[in-house]
């Protein structure tokens, strides 16, 4: 079955950088885009961003575009996220989750890693 | 963008009973040139990820016991467990996917 393992997460301060990975496996990872949902401790689910299957296309919530990149590397099974100019209301659990096409749109996560958290705080 | 609105924030349903929770989208989340409904069911049990349970509105994930099941279409959407277990206690939440992915907050099932 789909393997999605992430790691990175940490306690950073504000105004920090933190890169998140999720290593892929048990399944062809190059031909499926991906997505980054995050949860606040003891809140909901939010999406975060999203990269296509080629790494072309990316897209970013409102609340993180300027701050996140979400990349890639195929050769390497690996999605990542990195993180700039942190603040105290990205303090999350940060799951990363395969979509079911190339493409990010009309597309929907079937397989959900175990999160990373990430705590924002001096 | 799309806001997807769930009710109840939390129901209490006795064992071997019904639960009903509701999923409003504020625009209409099918898709005309195919007539599917871009509407996902996740549950989410304490310290672990979201599963999903149902997709397009109505077709369960492989897997997923018959006792669930999903309806609607457009904007109104409704997921049902006819006879609740003591292991379908979790959060429950919709999902639109037809455009900037969105969840709603969130809906508790306890016994």
């Amino acid at each position: 079955e789909v393997h999605l393992v992430e790691s990175g997460g940490a306690l950073v301060q504000p105004g920090g950088s933190l890169r998140l990975s999720c290593a892929a496996s048990k399944f062809t990872f190059s031909i499926y885009a991906m997505t980054w949902v995050r949860q606040a401790p003891g809140k909901g689910l939010e999406w975060v961003s999203a990269i296509s299957a080629t790494g072309v296309s990316t897209y970013y919530a409102d609340s993180v575009r300027g701050r996140f990149t979400i990349s890639r590397d195929n050769s390497k099974n690996t999605l990542y996220l990195q993180m700039n100019s942190l603040r105290a209301e990205d303090t999350a659990l940060y799951y990363c989750a395969k979509l079911t096409s190339p493409e990010v749109w009309l597309s929907r996560s079937d397989f959900w890693g175990q999160g990373a958290l990430v705590t924002v705080s001096s | 963008d799309i806001v997807m609105t769930q009710s109840p924030d939390s129901l209490a349903v006795s064992l071997g009973e019904r639960a009903t929770i509701n999923c409003k989208s504020s625009q209409s989340v099918l898709y005309n040139s195919n007539n599917k409904n871009y509407l996902a069911w996740y549950q989410q049990k304490p310290g672990q990820p979201p599963k999903m349970l149902i997709y397009w509105a109505s077709t369960r994930e492989s897997g997923v016991p018959d006792r669930f099941s999903g309806s609607g279409s457009g904007t109104d959407f409704t997921l049902t467990i006819s006879s609740l277990q003591a292991e379908d206690v979790a959060v429950y939440y919709c999902q639109q996917y037809y455009t900037t992915p969105a969840f709603g907050q969130g809906t508790k099932v306890e016994i």
